[in-house]
């Protein structure tokens, strides 16, 4: 079975400073997500980490995979007020014809002026 | 192109009643999964469906039941709901397994 621990669970920062979001993952999935969400909101699809290195970025965000330390990082460059939100990470587990998401706990992060 | 669409978008029930929640998943996707998210648990996989066929189910009780139709739309059923069962249910669609799967607004469930 797989589990998806990320860490902090809640993140207080300053804008302007950069920060990383962990997520470790208990056995071999065969990719690795990413998902915002803001308050009363719905999961917004960030990124999709398919192998080993793989390394994705968007603005202010980039995500990298090693899945040789089963780790993925969110890190947050020059944090703006706008990325305050909730962000979660999921891998996903191919059981024969099925898939489901495996989501971590979600770091709650707050970006203050 | 359209995204995940669900209804009701807020519902409130009481103990005992039974509850059927509606998924319409983007045009061309095949494969409806549903998931529970509470703040105790966070978010939980209830079951995936791709052409009309249960593909995986989550560790929920029976109660908690779904079905897919044959243009995709998928529908979720509670039956005797627990207060336990208030939650925001999230439907998401993907066009393959696996693949990144798109989330619709949620149905925001309250059982008193």
């Amino acid at each position: 079975e797989l589990k998806v621990e990320q860490n902090p669970l809640f993140l207080s920062m300053q804008e302007g400073k950069n920060y990383t979001i962990y997520c470790n993952y208990s056995t071999t999935s065969d990719r690795l997500y990413w998902y915002r969400q803001d308050p009363g909101k719905s999961l917004e699809s960030l990124f999709v980490l398919l192998s080993n290195g793989a390394v994705k970025q968007e603005g202010r965000l980039m995500a990298s995979l090693d899945t040789k330390a089963r780790l993925s990082t969110l890190h947050i460059t020059a944090a703006v007020h706008d990325l305050s939100a909730t962000y979660f990470c999921a891998g996903i587990l191919n059981t024969g014809t099925a898939s489901k998401l495996t989501f971590g706990t979600g770091t709650r992060l707050q970006v203050t002026l | 192109k359209a995204g995940v669409t669900q209804t009701p978008r807020y519902l409130i029930k009481t103990r005992g009643q039974q509850v059927t929640l509606s998924c319409s998943p983007i045009s061309g996707h095949r494969s409806v999964s549903w998931y529970q998210q509470t703040p105790g648990q966070g978010l939980q996989f209830l079951f995936e469906y791709f052409s009309e066929t249960q593909r995986n189910k989550g560790n929920f009780p029976g109660r908690f039941s779904g079905r897919q139709f044959s243009n995709s739309r998928s529908e979720m059923n509670v039956s005797t709901l627990e207060l336990g069962d208030s939650a925001l249910y999230l439907c998401a669609s993907s066009p393959l397994r696996p693949d990144t799967q798109y989330f619709g607004p949620g149905t925001r469930l309250t059982v008193l």
